[in-house]
């Protein structure tokens, strides 16, 4: 089993909806859980983090967290095309600064 | 946040030979981290870079293949060594935000092995 796992899509979602993706992780113990966007040719860039269980809001995004199910999601509300990236999952295994575990990411495609 | 800077943004390399990658981070931080990203890949550890000891590496990495150098809390290098084609990837380095949970990349280095 993958420490992390991403369905590698790709996602394709018009635009103006809502795009869901998800991860699962295998470490129970995993605190810190992080969502990157990497666009073509580029490094991944942070776009939202969650610690505790429940929802977070930024914007547009909407990170969810499950730790009974090892689960964690990224909600990308009115799609834009410019949203068209891939989303990696990422997760820190404990509290403080430590090695993170990235996710083999998943494929967005919002379709104008 | 951080800002991250990665020297060559780019290289083309002859087998057999090195490249040094520099990073230099904005903010002075304990811990930088090299990270590779194959084509089509996700990221994998290379080795956490620690001012004032040996680099830790991940299983599959070893120093002889890939030495670290951390001269001081804004800076570190990292060393692809007797390079094959199979080296060809994006190297990226990282850091922690000022919260130390987050971590930021710099823009990556693109080594191609001929």
């Amino acid at each position: 089993q993958k420490e992390v796992e991403q369905n590698s899509g790709p996602l394709s979602v018009p635009e103006g909806a809502i795009a869901s993706l998800n991860c699962t992780y295998s470490d129970r113990g995993s605190q810190s859980f992080f969502w990157y966007r990497q666009y073509s040719g580029k490094s991944p860039e942070l776009i939202m983090f969650i610690y505790s269980n429940g929802d977070k809001e930024d914007g547009r995004f909407t990170a969810q967290l499950n730790k009974a199910s090892q689960y964690v999601s990224l909600l990308i509300r009115d799609s834009q095309p410019s949203d068209s990236a891939t989303y990696l999952c990422a997760v820190n295994k404990a509290g403080g600064y430590q090695k993170v575990t990235f996710g083999t990411g998943t494929k967005l495609q919002v379709i104008p | 946040s951080a800002v991250i800077s990665q020297k060559p943004s780019r290289d083309i390399c002859q087998r057999g030979t090195s490249l040094t990658i520099q990073c230099q981070v904005d903010s002075q931080v304990t811990m930088m981290f090299w990270y590779r990203q194959q084509p089509g890949q996700s990221l994998t550890l290379i080795a956490t870079a620690n001012q004032g000891s040996e680099a830790t590496y991940e299983s599959g990495f070893v120093i002889d293949k890939f030495p670290i150098s951390r001269p001081n809390l804004t800076f570190s290098t990292l060393t692809v060594s007797n390079l094959s084609p199979e080296d060809s990837s994006i190297y990226l380095c990282s850091a922690p935000g000022a919260d130390q949970e987050t971590q930021y990349f710099g823009p990556g280095t693109r080594l191609l092995v001929l």
